[in-house]
């Protein structure tokens, strides 16, 4: 079955403490990107990647980082998390032609006290 | 830059009831446009999109949505609302040269329905 996997999909932590959300798809796809979703604020990207080892960052990537090393996976970094990041996180993927019609993953909802 | 605005961030129907959720958007180019819902505890699926060509546009689910150059509108309509139609739906443009880039997401609008 073609879908985005992201894992963890809940997590508590507490500020300053460095976590990690997986993202991962199996259709082969170029383009991933992160989106976080606030109440009143839809969806806002956070960073995109065209393809391995390229990365760019969204219109809200203060305090992430993102790698992909392979072209399945793109993980989400906090270095250092602060309540202000607490959020639901969608991980998306498309092929590149078609950037706009993304396949979203399940969502990670994420709170730092 | 281009933005989406979405009228209401909360609409509630009755079952068989027309659903009308209303999107406004502002673009200095022709604009790619689309309709994403998000059901309980999922991602966002595309519902429909507007590229070129025909200005009603039929999705999936019954939903179809009408791109009107002169209002800057692509509003989204049902003419028998579900009770599975209970959803956040989120209007986007895509901005970008030649339409096929980043996606801007309205805030969302939460269809409630009701027996």
């Amino acid at each position: 079955e073609a879908q985005v996997t992201q894992n963890p999909r809940y997590l508590i932590t507490v500020t300053g403490k460095k976590l990690t959300v997986t993202c991962s798809q199996n259709m082969n796809h170029e383009y991933m990107s992160w989106y976080r979703q606030d109440p009143g604020l839809g969806l806002r990207q956070i960073y995109y990647s065209m393809n391995v080892e390229v990365t760019d960052k969204g219109d809200v990537p203060e305090g992430y980082k993102v790698s992909r090393k392979e072209k399945r996976n793109f993980p989400l970094i906090l270095e250092s998390p602060s309540p202000n990041q607490t959020s639901l996180y969608f991980c998306a993927s498309s092929i590149w032609e078609k950037r706009d019609e993304q396949f979203f993953g399940p969502g990670t909802r994420l709170t730092v006290l | 830059a281009q933005s989406v605005t979405q009228l209401g961030s909360h609409v509630s129907v009755s079952e068989g009831a027309l659903v009308l959720l209303r999107c406004n958007y502002s673009s200095s180019v022709p604009p790619y446009l689309f309709w994403y819902v998000q059901y309980p505890n999922q991602g966002l699926q595309l519902l429909l999109k507007y590229t070129t060509g025909a200005t009603l546009v039929k999705g999936i689910n019954g939903f179809e949505a009408e791109f009107k150059k002169s209002e800057t509108s692509f509003h989204l309509t049902k003419p028998s609302a579900h009770m599975s139609d209970a959803a956040e739906y989120f209007c986007a443009v895509s901005e970008g040269s030649g339409g096929y880039n980043k996606l801007i997401f309205g805030a969302g609008t939460r269809l409630a329905v009701h027996p």
